[in-house]
C-alpha cells in the first residue's frame, strides 16, 4: 500500500525539543519532495516546511513561524522523513502531518499530535 | 504571504443537492490551486489540483473552476460521505504555501 505513517508525537514542555518521524512505503521515496503540515485541533491547515529530493540538493524551506527552530531532514535509505522541533512554544501544539509534495499534497499520513504544555 | 479566503464558513445542504464553495486569493495565483476534503478525525484528502483537475479516484460529482483570484468547488448530488470540511490551498507564491480557513459542509 502507498502510505505515510507519522510517529514521535507527545507532550513536551515549552522550550523543549521533539523529533517526529514519517515512514513512507509503496512509492519511490527518494524521488519526491516531502512536506510537513500542521493543524491545531479544530482549526485550519498550516504548511510548516518542505525538503526536496537528493537530486534537487535536499534543500529545505520553512514557514516563518518555525524558521530557525524546526529542521526537516530525510533518510532515503530508510524511506523516512524527520521533523526536529526545538524551542517549542504553546502555539506549536497541533497535529503534524507529513505529506508527499508536488506543491500540492497528494498523499497524507494520519498525523501525530504534539502538545506543548507545562 | 497570499491570504486565501473561503466562503461560506458553513454550508448547510441536503443530500442530493448541489453545493458551491468559494475560495478567493489576495493576489493572483494563476491556476496553482488545490482543494482538499477532510472528514472528522482523518487526514486531508486531495480532491483537485491545478484548479480544475480531479485527483485519482475522486468522483465526477466533484468539479472545480476558476483562475487568478476566484475559484469554486462544486459538489453535484451531495452524498452522505461528502459532508466534511473543504480547504483550498495556493501553490503559486511561497514561502509559505497557504490554505484557506475551510468551509464546513453539513446536513
Amino acid at each position: 500500500d502507498v502510505q505515510l505513517v507519522e510517529s514521535g508525537g507527545g507532550l513536551v514542555k515549552p522550550g523543549g525539543s521533539l523529533r517526529l518521524s514519517c515512514a513512507a512505503s509503496g512509492f519511490t521515496f527518494n524521488n519526491v519532495r516531502m512536506s510537513w503540515v500542521r493543524q491545531v485541533p479544530g482549526k485550519g491547515l498550516e504548511w510548516v516546511g518542505r525538503i526536496r529530493s537528493k537530486t534537487e540538493g535536499e534543500t529545505t524551506d520553512y514557514a516563518p513561524p518555525v524558521n530557525d527552530r524546526f529542521i526537516i531532514s530525510r533518510d532515503d535509505s530508510k524511506n523516512t522523513l524527520y521533523l526536529q522541533m526545538n524551542g517549542l512554544k504553546s502555539e506549536d501544539t497541533a497535529v503534524y502531518y507529513c505529506a508527499r509534495d508536488y506543491d500540492y499534497f497528494d498523499l497524507w499520513g494520519r498525523g501525530t499530535l504534539v502538545t506543548v504544555s507545562s | 504571504e497570499i491570504v486565501m479566503t473561503q466562503s461560506p464558513a458553513t454550508l448547510s445542504v441536503s443530500p442530493g443537492e448541489r453545493a458551491t464553495l468559494a475560495c478567493r486569493a489576495s493576489e493572483s495565483v494563476r491556476t496553482n490551486l488545490a482543494w482538499y476534503q477532510q472528514k472528522l478525525g482523518q487526514a486531508p484528502r486531495l480532491l483537485i489540483y491545478h484548479a480544475t483537475t480531479r485527483a485519482t479516484g475522486v468522483p465526477a460529482r466533484f468539479s472545480a473552476s476558476g483562475s487568478g483570484t476566484d475559484f469554486s468547488l462544486i459538489i453535484s448530488g451531495l452524498q452522505s460521505e461528502d459532508f466534511a470540511v473543504y480547504y483550498c490551498q495556493q501553490y503559486n507564491k511561497w514561502p509559505p504555501w497557504t490554505f484557506g480557513q475551510g468551509t464546513r459542509v453539513e446536513i
